[in-house]
């Protein structure tokens, strides 16, 4: 079956853009969740959906926000981009959730904000 | 909050074990295990279950100590294939988030 598919791939933007990152989970599954990925900081917790609804929140800034479709299919926006959310962005697709069965992770889409 | 994974990195020849630790300062439900490959996206290892329970695809062993919050990933024999960065991930509780470590990279050298 196909994986989970994240788009596009590589991003670059200039400081104060905004920008919207797609993630497509493996189908049937209601969970997609989102990482940032940093040299040294390991993957830090975005937001999870389930369901369409927004079942936990990370320790980001209101400038990061999310969403998922009725398809489960998922987005998230980063508005007033800064040098520091250069990172590479992970979606995760699970079943039932969080915690409930083994993840999985699309390749990501590195963004770099310049 | 983040878990914290010891040792950071770790070198090894083919052949050789190594033990990679988890711990949390919270109680824990569940410990997931991650490993990640240069330039790829991580992949699942390994879920210990508070109760004893396990769910894994690999020949990789591990444990979850419940009274202290730690867990452990055992490499024994290494190959080559078993480098990249190991995560491990924790959950508190079935509505908190799964909170990953910063990662552990270990290199196997023939």
């Amino acid at each position: 079956k196909a994986g989970v598919t994240q788009t596009p791939r590589y991003l670059i933007k200039t400081r104060g853009q905004q920008v919207t990152l797609s993630c497509s989970p493996i189908s049937g599954h209601r969970s997609v969740s989102w990482y940032q990925q940093t040299p040294g900081q390991g993957l830090q917790f975005l937001f999870e959906y389930f369901s369409e609804t927004q079942r936990n929140k990370g320790n980001f800034p209101g400038r990061f926000s999310g969403r998922q479709f009725s398809n489960s299919r998922s987005e998230m926006n980063v508005s007033t981009l800064e040098l520091g959310d250069s990172a590479l962005y992970l979606c995760a697709s699970s079943l039932d959730g969080q915690g409930y069965g083994e993840a999985f992770f699309g390749q990501g889409t590195r963004l770099t904000v310049v | 909050q983040q878990p914290v994974q010891s040792p950071q990195a770790v070198i090894l020849r083919e052949g050789e074990d190594a033990v990679i630790n988890c711990s949390s300062s919270k109680a824990l439900y569940s410990v997931h295990w991650y490993r990640q490959k240069h330039g790829e996206a991580p992949v699942f290892l390994m879920i210990l279950l508070k109760g004893g329970e396990q769910k894994g695809h690999e020949k990789i062993s591990a444990s979850f100590n419940e009274k202290k919050q730690q867990s452990s990933l055992y490499l024994t024999a290494s190959q080559l294939s078993y480098s990249g960065t190991y995560f491990c991930g924790t959950l508190s509780s079935g509505n908190t988030p799964l909170v990953f470590g910063k990662g552990t990279r270990l290199s196997v050298i023939a």
